[in-house]
């Protein structure tokens, strides 16, 4: 049964830093891995997709990358700022669904 | 483009009463469908999931169902909300037959009261 795990559950920085969120996942076997942001009370937005075949993704001062081997996924946040706050979620697909970490709540403070 | 619509935003009902979510999309054929909940301080947690028309996968044993009565629409019901219901619950779909991410709705926050 594939379990997925994000730490830290929480992190606060200073504006400006570089920061890296970790996710790790117990079955190699997955399509693709998905790092999410939820803002207090609202849906899920798509930050990043990565395919099981690539290593990582950017969009923008994001960076996501991807080692299926170890079971682990990395999200580098580059310059962080106030408008980063926000629980950051990672999720792995299998056949049909995907399974959700519990979150790392990040918050950047001016 | 593709859009996923979910409604009602918030809804407050008392315990007992039946419960009715809707999710549509637009611009898509044939997607995979899910429904997740999310309580208080706790992850996401997958609810079911429709491959298609009817097709309908159940993950957890609990007080709700859904139906896929067309393509785009996939509905949550509960016959009778319990306080344990409560909760943040999430819409979202996916194209099938391949690796392809997930589009998330906006939410629905309900309170069993």
């Amino acid at each position: 049964k594939q379990e997925v795990t994000q730490i830290p559950a929480a992190l606060s920085v200073p504006e400006g830093e570089n920061l890296v969120l970790n996710c790790s996942f117990t079955d190699s076997a997955i399509y693709n891995l998905q790092w999410f942001r939820q803002d207090p009370g609202k849906g899920l937005t798509s930050l990043l997709l990565i395919q099981s075949s690539q290593r990582e993704q950017t969009s923008g001062r994001l960076n996501a990358s991807l080692d299926k081997s170890s079971g682990r996924s990395t999200l580098y946040i580059a310059a962080s700022q106030p408008g980063d706050s926000a629980t950051y979620l990672c999720a792995v697909r299998g056949t049909y669904k995907y399974i959700f970490g519990t979150g790392t709540r990040l918050k950047v403070l001016a | 483009s593709q859009t996923i619509h979910q409604w009602p935003a918030t809804l407050v009902q008392p315990v007992g009463s039946p419960l009715s979510l809707e999710c549509t999309v637009e611009g898509t054929s044939n997607p995979n469908l899910y429904w997740y909940r999310q309580a208080a301080g706790r992850g996401l947690q997958l609810l079911f999931y429709s491959v298609g028309i009817g097709q309908i996968s159940s993950e957890v044993p609990q007080n709700l169902s859904a139906s896929r009565p067309q393509d785009r629409q996939f509905i949550l019901s509960s016959k009778k909300l319990l306080l344990s219901d409560s909760g943040f619950y999430l819409c979202a779909w996916s194209t099938p037959g391949g690796p392809y991410g997930y589009t998330f709705g906006s939410g629905t926050r309900l309170t069993v009261v």
